[in-house]
């Protein structure tokens, strides 16, 4: 199983603040995923990344950025977090090469953003 | 309009019996089907997938079934187990996106022992 990590677990915050939600793997995938997950509903995918120094938006609108300078590593940032923000963050990574093929994600434990 | 829809939003099932989990698609594009389980405050994790080639797939107490000309899938857990309770999301995939998976909104499945 790939191991797939994200911190912080939880995260309380005010509005306005700046976050940053950390997530890495150490399976070497190329592939890596954000997704936005509220209690009750689908999860959207917000992110996404084919390789180092690629990254897309997803299906659903985010004021949320990201980066991949590393294979390994894929972090969301939030400037200025609002309430509307609050949610479950969830990244994932799959092994697929290039923008082909169907396969299998691996999660990480999510983080569950609460903005005041 | 959501692509990818369960619409059973909850499943009560008596231990030992089977569970029927259904998923309807609405993109035929979609090629390739996944089950991923969710507890609360963790991520999903995959459970079984089938791809479009095949009508079913079976991996221990869990088999997905797949009809593509009612683009609908099942997801049957027999015997079910309460470690079986948590949320199942259905998600679909195919080349025309890249193969980034689409998710339904899932189903909270509640074994009682």
């Amino acid at each position: 199983e790939a191991d797939i990590y994200q911190t912080p677990r939880y995260l309380v915050i005010g509005t306005g603040k700046k976050i940053t939600l950390e997530c890495s793997q150490t399976m070497g995938h190329d592939k890596m995923y954000w997704y936005q997950q509220d209690p009750g509903m689908e999860l959207h995918l917000i992110h996404y990344s084919y390789g180092v120094n690629s990254t897309e938006k997803g299906d659903l609108s985010s004021e949320s950025t990201v980066s991949r300078i590393r294979t390994e590593h894929f972090p969301l940032t939030l400037e200025s977090a609002r309430p509307s923000h609050t949610s479950q963050y969830l990244c994932a990574s799959s092994e697929g090469v290039g923008l082909l093929g169907n396969e299998k994600l691996f999660f990480g434990s999510g983080t569950q953003l609460s903005v005041l | 309009d959501q692509q990818v829809k369960q619409n059973s939003p909850s499943l009560s099932v008596q231990e030992g019996r089977i569970s029927i989990l259904n998923c309807d698609y609405t993109n035929s594009m979609f090629d390739y089907f996944l089950w991923y389980k969710k507890y609360p405050a963790e991520g999903p994790t995959f459970l079984i997938s089938i791809s479009s080639i095949k009508d079913k797939n079976e991996d221990g107490r869990f088999t997905v079934f797949l009809n593509k000309s009612a683009k609908h899938l099942s997801l049957h857990i027999v015997p079910s187990q309460p470690g079986d309770s948590a949320v199942y999301f259905c998600a679909a995939s195919g080349n025309t996106n890249a193969g980034k998976s689409t998710f339904g909104d899932g189903t909270t499945l509640t074994v009682k022992p």
